[in-house]
């Protein structure tokens, strides 16, 4: 079992819709999650953290954590199609400084 | 890319050659890591360094070799490049904490041929 699991995709969405990205863990004492940002060609570039249960909003972005079930999704409000990029999940464990990726998924915001 | 250069950013190379790249940072940066990139699997962590001569492997770390003589400089070198090195690679710093968040270059694309 990979230790971060992201949902395949890609994910193609309408202008102004909802996009909804989710990520799983496999460590159960993670501490620290993040998303991020990668254009086509582009180096990840961070566009959320969240370290507690619940939801975290920024802008457009909420990240929403459930550490009962290891579970951390990305919801992009309002999609523009400059949204379109691959999205990143990362995970923290607890005893260390490294961080876990998942395979990422791409969205498309259709105009 | 948050003070952090990658050189070169893109290399043609052929099988069994030696290269190294080059992660070099301004932020003073105590963590540095080299990852690689590849269609389906994400990033995957190769080597990293806590400080000054303190390194360790990753994930992915067989064929590469790392060294960190300065806080600003992080060298990944492939002693005999095989094709399936071909890769983007990409460098990262972090400052230790809760937050660990890590910062990338831009990374440099090698292609073994």
């Amino acid at each position: 079992q990979k230790e971060v699991e992201q949902n395949s995709g890609p994910l193609s969405v309408p202008e102004g819709a909802i996009a909804s990205l989710n990520c799983t863990y496999s460590d159960r004492v993670s501490q620290s999650f993040f998303w991020y940002r990668q254009y086509s060609g582009k180096s990840p570039e961070l566009i959320m953290s969240i370290y507690s249960n619940g939801d975290k909003e920024d802008g457009r972005f909420t990240a929403q954590l459930n550490k009962a079930s290891q579970y951390v999704s990305l919801l992009i409000r309002d999609s523009q199609p400059s949204d379109s990029a691959t999205y990143l999940c990362a995970v923290k464990g607890s005893n260390d400084y490294k961080l876990s990726f998942g395979a990422g998924t791409t969205v498309t915001v259709r105009a | 890319d948050a003070g952090i250069t990658q050189s070169p950013r893109h290399k043609v190379t052929e099988t069994g050659t030696p290269v190294t790249l080059r992660c070099h940072q301004t932020e003073n940066h105590r963590y540095m890591y080299w990852y690689r990139q590849d269609p389906g699997h994400g990033l995957r962590l190769i080597h990293y360094s806590y400080g000054v001569k303190d390194t360790d492997k990753g994930e992915v770390s067989d064929g590469y070799s790392v060294s960190r003589s300065k806080t600003e400089d992080f060298l990944l070198t492939l002693e005999s490049a095989t094709s399936s090195q071909t890769s983007v690679y990409f460098c990262a710093i972090s400052e230790p904490g809760r937050q660990n968040i890590q910062y990338f270059g831009a990374g440099t694309r090698l292609s073994v041929l």
